[in-house]
């Protein structure tokens, strides 16, 4: 079974300033993907990245970026220029890409993202 | 708004109620999913239909009993719930989960059971 750990429970960044979440992950399938997901107070959670595990180069979104080291099963997510609207619940997830059935997320435990004023 | 409807937002219950949560995708997604979120934990996939069909039970109580009476929508059928089973419950849609792409979520519905 996959398993998820988000180290930080919370982190803190001043407004504009770069922020790291950490994301590590227990597998042994060579095949999947990973996701970064944001849930904000109103409970809706919202896809920010998705990275497919055979691809080298790491995923960007805009503010966001991943660095995916595969062979370290480390998948980060690094939020430049924060914002405001950016404080939320982010949530790490795991789906295999080879199991055979329509499979679910296996999620971490989240990290609580503060912005500060 | 991500195009799921999750009906209530809010339910309390006692513990030996009856009653439903609902689920609604209007994506023309083939797969959806019910999760669990409780404090402190790690969202619990609860169970996943396919084409409409369960594909996936993850040790859920009986107490718990979803139906998919068709592709857009997904119900989770509550009866004898404990108080441990408060939570958040989640539902997501996805089209074709075998290549990864994203699941939507709907807003939860918070239960409390009392």
């Amino acid at each position: 079974a996959q398993t998820v750990t988000q180290s930080q429970p919370e982190m803190s960044v001043q407004e504009a300033e770069t922020v790291t979440l950490s994301c590590t992950y227990d597998t042994s399938e060579s095949d999947y993907y990973l996701f970064w997901y944001k849930q904000p107070p109103s409970r809706q959670m919202i896809l920010v990245i998705r990275q497919e595990a055979y691809k080298q180069q790491n995923a960007t979104e805009n503010r966001f970026s991943v660095n995916f080291q595969k062979a370290a099963k480390s998948f980060s997510l690094k939020i430049s220029d924060s914002q405001l609207g950016d404080a939320a619940m982010y949530f790490c997830a795991y789906r295999s890409r080879t199991g055979g059935g329509a499979d679910g997320l296996t999620f971490g435990k989240g990290t609580h993202l503060i912005i500060q004023p | 708004e991500t195009g799921v409807t999750q009906t209530p937002r809010h339910l309390v219950m006692g513990m030996t109620n009856k009653k439903s949560l609902k689920c609604e995708q209007h994506l023309g997604h083939n797969a959806m999913y019910w999760y669990k979120q409780s404090a402190k934990k790690p969202l619990e996939l609860m169970f996943v239909y396919s084409l409409e069909e369960r594909v996936e039970n993850n040790s859920v109580p009986s107490r718990f009993s979803p139906e998919c009476p068709n592709s857009s929508h997904l119900f989770l059928h509550l009866h004898t719930l404990q108080p441990e089973d408060s939570a958040l419950y989640l539902c997501a849609s996805s089209q074709d989960p075998y290549r990864g792409l994203e699941s939507f979520f709907g807003q939860g519905t918070r239960l409390t059971v009392v």
